[in-house]
This record gives C-alpha cells, structure tokens and sequence, in this order.
C-alpha cells in the first residue's frame, strides 16, 4: 500500500517556467489537498478537493492551478514561476468516512525557482 | 477554526515524558484538538485527537483541560525518534464541513540522550 505518493521529490526551475507536481493516492480518499511550506513556518493550504471534478481555493491559491479528473490523482500546476514559490509541497488525502478524520501526506516535493 | 498557541521549543531527556502544551482559549463546542508531527521534513504524521475526554493511544496520550482552552499531549517515554515539530490543530469534526488543518509553527521538541 503505497499511499500518497508525489513526483518529482526535487525540482529547479528558472523565473517563468512552468511545471506540475504529480499526486495520486491508493487509498480511495475523496478528500486531497496541497500545502506548500516555507523554512521554519507552518503548512499552509494551496488548494483541495472534495472529489471528482470538485476544487476549491484555499489559503495561498495564487499562481497556482489545480485539476481532479479521477479520485486518484490530484496534480498542482505552477504556472510562470516565481522566486517566491520556492517551497516544499505537500499532498494529502483524507477520508470524510473515516473515523479519525486524519491526513495522510506524500513525502513532499522540494521545489526551488532560480 | 480556533487559533493555537504552543512554545516554539522544547527539549526532553531520552526516556522521559514529554509534556508539550497547547492553548486553544477559542476554541468551540463542536471543535476536536488534534495533534500532527513531523519529523526532519518529511509529511505530517497523524498522532491522536479528541474533543473532551483524553485520549490515549499506541503512540501518546492527549489531556484536555475541563474548560477545553487548553491541551497536552504528552510522549510518556521519549525516544531520540521523536525529536520532531508538534502540531496542535483545533478543527471541526470529519464531515462537518471544514476541510482545512491550519499549522501554525508548531513546537520544535528535541529529545536529548
């Protein structure tokens, strides 16, 4: 059971490039999310989705795209770079049935924009 | 969601309870304490949550102060592994409507040999 799985791990793009960082879950959670977080701070929500189809802004959604085709994948689009999104970013998925409510979260992509 | 407040860090000798403490003084009626880990930047760990009672599970207890502004969760035998950032989330129940975990910075315990 591999979880939430994320790719790259490692990424360096320059001022204006654009890119997607890959999520998918096996565990069949309706609910995932992106946070990103700087050094020494919190996480903070990117954007999540309740299912299918379903996506909703959260606390930092600008310069940033999101799409939910299937109840597996849930991939975060940068589009033109900027220093400023230099972050670790992490996917998480969650279950509304599920009795704790927790997230369960990749390992994070480490993203640096130069 | 309420707002918390924890230390920034704390430090812990090797074998001892941990004791990190939480204040949450808004928190509401219908809302949980949680708490998360995170060890050497790796994704939040889920750790034990609760609402009023405490709670305890395979991996820490959880203490919750009768009127509910405060918290503590408590490692009762740390180990070196646990040197980590704790996170305390007040948030609504599952399902409630509210799908966001607000991490603030957290508390930096390090676990001394």
């Amino acid at each position: 059971n591999a979880g939430v799985t994320q790719t790259p791990k490692f990424r360096i793009l320059k001022i204006g490039q654009s890119m997607t960082l890959q999520c998918t879950q096996d565990m069949n959670h309706n609910y995932m999310y992106w946070y990103r977080q700087d050094p020494g701070m919190g996480l903070k929500l990117i954007y999540y989705s309740v299912g299918a189809g379903i996506t909703d802004k959260g606390e930092v959604p600008n310069g940033y795209n999101v799409s939910r085709s299937t109840t597996e994948d849930f991939p975060l689009r940068l589009e033109l770079a900027a220093p400023s999104q230099t972050s670790v970013y992490f996917c998480a998925s969650s279950s509304p049935e599920g009795i704790t409510g927790e997230l369960f979260f990749g390992e994070g992509s480490r993203l640096t924009v130069l | 969601d309420a707002k918390t407040t924890q230390p920034t860090s704390m430090d812990c000798a090797e074998g001892r309870a941990a004791n990190l403490p939480c204040n949450h003084s808004t928190i509401s009626g219908n809302e949980y304490v949680y708490w998360y880990r995170q060890i050497h930047s790796q994704g939040p760990q889920y750790i034990i949550h609760g609402l009023k009672n405490n709670e305890t599970n395979e991996m820490a207890s959880l203490i919750i102060t009768e009127d509910r502004k405060s918290s503590t969760l408590i490692l009762p035998h740390a180990t070196l592994r646990d040197t980590a950032v704790y996170y305390c989330i007040v948030r609504v129940a599952p399902g409630a409507g509210s799908y966001q975990l607000t991490f603030g910075k957290g508390t930096k315990l390090s676990v001394i040999p």
